[in-house]
Order: structure tokens, then C-alpha cells, then sequence
């Protein structure tokens, strides 16, 4: 059963670079054909796709933060990271590393990381 | 602004049943997914595709999408099904992932 553990820093000020990492157990992520994925929930709101990265490298991101989002597989085979250049308050969220299925073709977060907290204040 | 729409809330009588809606052009062509989530807690998946139950999860879950609208139905709601509910698909261009709005499920 695979599991899934977000990591990474909880308090950032304006302008600065978040950076988390997804620690993945019980899966290889370049030796399966699923899309490594990133979603937050700003407080009190609902859950926003951030972007994936696939097997083979390939990402995709959401348009409204696409040129200041970044997610890569790591050097070992089991961490995959998100780095978001330039935040502001907006970006306050809990941060959910999951893995992306895509069951019939649709887009499927079938296991979820327990999500960490980042705040953005001056 | 979310391509896949949902009511805001609704609420339903212990052991009743409540059907939740999502509505999308992107539904024409893909399938929905469903998530429960509880306070404080990840999401978890309850339903995709055509008619498949996650792991796990109890058979008073059931899905079906017609047209441009997917439905989650709870038949004999029970105290820990109060949460809320979110839809997830493709775009309408297939290339990204949306998620609803969310609906939040109250058992009374």
C-alpha cells in the first residue's frame, strides 16, 4: 500500500520560495506510469491542482500559477518536490502531495500524503 | 473559478439518502471522481469512473454521471458520512486536473 509524506518548511516570508518535498513508500516513482501530483487548500476553501509530474519527467501545471511553480522527481526514486518561487499571503495553504491514477483517463487522486501547513507572513 | 460545479451544501436525516451533484462540459468526455473529506484530514477517494468503490469503502456510496452531470449518492446516511464532498476531473481540454467547489454533507 502505497503512502505518501509531505515535508518541507512551515513559515516563509513575502517573496521567498517555498520548497517541499513528497516522500513516497511502497512505490517507485519512475518505475510506474502515475502522475505525481501537488494540491492545496487555502484556509476555510476548497482543494486547488498545483501540477504533476509524470514518470518519465514530463509535468504539467495549472495555468494560474504555471510561471511560478515548479515539481520535480529528486535524485532517489522516492521523493518528488514542489518549488513555488515569489509567495504572498495567497499562497497560505495546506499543501497535499498525492498520487494521480488517472482511471479511466479522468484523473484520479487514489492516496494522499496527511498535508503540511505553510504560512506566508511578514 | 472551478469548470466543475457543485451546491454548496446540503443536509440529509440519519439513514436517508442525499444525492450530490457536479456539472462540467468536461463530464461529456471524462468521468468524475469523489472525495470525502473530514475536518482536519486528508481527502479520500470514495468513487470513480463508472461504478467503481474505492478500497474500502462502504456500498452505500454509489456514482453515476449523465450527460454533463455526475452524481454521488449516500443511500442510509450515517453520522460519519458528515463531511465534505469533493469532485475532481479533467478540463475540458484534458490537459489539466479541476477540482469542484465542494459540498458539505450534514447529517442531522
Amino acid at each position: 500500500q502505497v503512502q505518501l509524506q509531505e515535508s518541507g518548511q512551515g513559515l516563509l516570508r513575502p517573496s521567498q520560495t517555498l520548497s517541499l518535498t513528497c516522500t513516497v513508500s511502497g512505490d517507485s516513482l519512475r518505475g510506474s506510469s502515475y502522475y505525481w501530483s501537488w494540491i492545496r487548500q487555502r484556509p476555510g476553501k476548497g482543494l486547488e491542482w498545483i501540477g504533476y509530474v509524470y514518470y518519465n519527467a514530463m509535468t504539467s501545471y495549472n495555468p494560474s500559477l504555471k510561471s511560478r511553480v515548479s515539481i520535480s522527481v529528486g535524485t532517489s526514486d522516492n521523493q518528488f518536490s514542489l518549488k513555488l518561487t515569489s509567495v504572498t499571503a495567497a499562497d497560505t495553504a495546506v499543501y497535499f502531495c498525492s498520487r494521480d491514477a488517472d482511471y479511466y483517463s479522468s484523473g484520479t487522486f487514489d492516496s494522499w500524503g496527511q498535508g503540511i501547513l505553510v504560512t506566508v507572513s511578514s | 473559478s472551478s469548470e466543475l460545479t457543485q451546491d454548496p451544501a446540503v443536509s440529509v436525516a440519519l439513514g436517508q439518502t442525499v444525492t450530490i451533484t457536479c456539472q462540467g462540459d468536461s463530464l461529456t468526455k471524462y468521468h468524475a471522481n469523489w472525495y470525502q473529506q473530514r475536518p482536519g484530514q486528508a481527502p479520500l477517494l470514495v468513487f470513480y469512473g463508472k461504478n467503481d468503490r474505492h478500497s474500502g469503502i462502504p456500498d452505500r456510496f454509489s456514482g453515476s454521471k449523465s450527460g454533463n452531470t455526475a452524481s454521488l449518492t449516500i443511500s442510509g446516511a450515517q453520522a460519519e458520512d458528515e463531511a465534505d464532498y469533493y469532485c475532481s476531473s479533467r478540463d475540458t481540454s484534458g490537459y489539466y486536473r479541476v477540482f469542484g467547489s465542494g459540498t458539505k454533507v450534514t447529517v442531522l
